[in-house]
């Protein structure tokens, strides 16, 4: 069974860009959670999908943005990016969503933003 | 609010040196604890659930526990592979949205 994945792996970008971060769960799995590492904050809970609806957001300001599609692909999105953003973006996915015994992660996408 | 406190920040064990890695919180109504390790790299990978003061689970050399106010992740005999940095993490029923309240870790080497 294949796991979860990210794409891109490594993202250079400037401030003031925008950036597109895809994620593709586990067969079957519908909810994709995600993640924000820095090694200043540690691991911040971003916002949750299920079927299409974001279902819980944690206290990001809006220029974080998601999507998810009906394939349970998901997306992130980053306007006017800035230098703080830079961090590990990591996403989840489960079969019900938060909360549940087992969410399996995906290696990541690493964001510089110079 | 919500809170996830984890120590230490580091630890450096010998090969065979049992220890335990401390998880202390504060939420309103724990729903469930969680213990994640994570490789340099990597994505976080999961290794317990508990839900309910007095639980315990293991898995190899892990055991976790659970009390009213904080977790413990006891390694013991650790190996080399042992090394990663250990995360906790706590979802509350009320607060938080129901998200997930990380720790930022406990960064273990064993040394052999």
């Amino acid at each position: 069974k294949a796991g979860v994945t990210q794409t891109p792996r490594y993202l250079i970008k400037t401030r003031g860009q925008q950036v597109t971060l895809s994620c593709s769960p586990i067969s079957g799995h519908r909810s994709v959670s995600w993640y924000q590492q820095t090694p200043g904050q540690g691991l911040q809970f971003l916002f949750e999908y299920f079927s299409e609806t974001q279902r819980n957001k944690g206290n990001f300001p809006g220029r974080f943005s998601g999507r998810q599609f009906s394939n349970s692909r998901s997306e992130m999105n980053v306007s006017t990016l800035e230098l703080g953003d830079s961090a590990l973006y990591l996403c989840a996915s489960s079969v019900q969503g938060l909360g549940e015994e087992t969410q399996y992660f995906g290696p990541g996408t690493r964001l510089l933003v110079l | 609010e919500d809170q996830v406190t984890q120590s230490p920040e580091a630890l450096r064990l010998q090969e065979g040196e049992s220890s335990s890695l401390n998880c202390s919180y504060t939420v309103s109504g724990l729903r469930g604890l969680f213990w994640y390790r994570q490789d340099p790299g990597k994505g976080p990978e999961f290794l317990f659930t508990l839900y309910s003061a007095g639980e315990e689970k293991e898995k190899e050399r892990l055991k976790a526990t659970l009390t009213k106010k904080e977790s413990f992740l006891h390694i013991t005999a650790p190996k080399p592979e042992d090394s990663a940095t250990y995360l906790c993490a706590v979802q509350a029923y009320e607060g938080s949205q129901g998200n997930l309240i990380f720790g930022k870790g406990t960064k273990l080497s064993v040394k052999p």
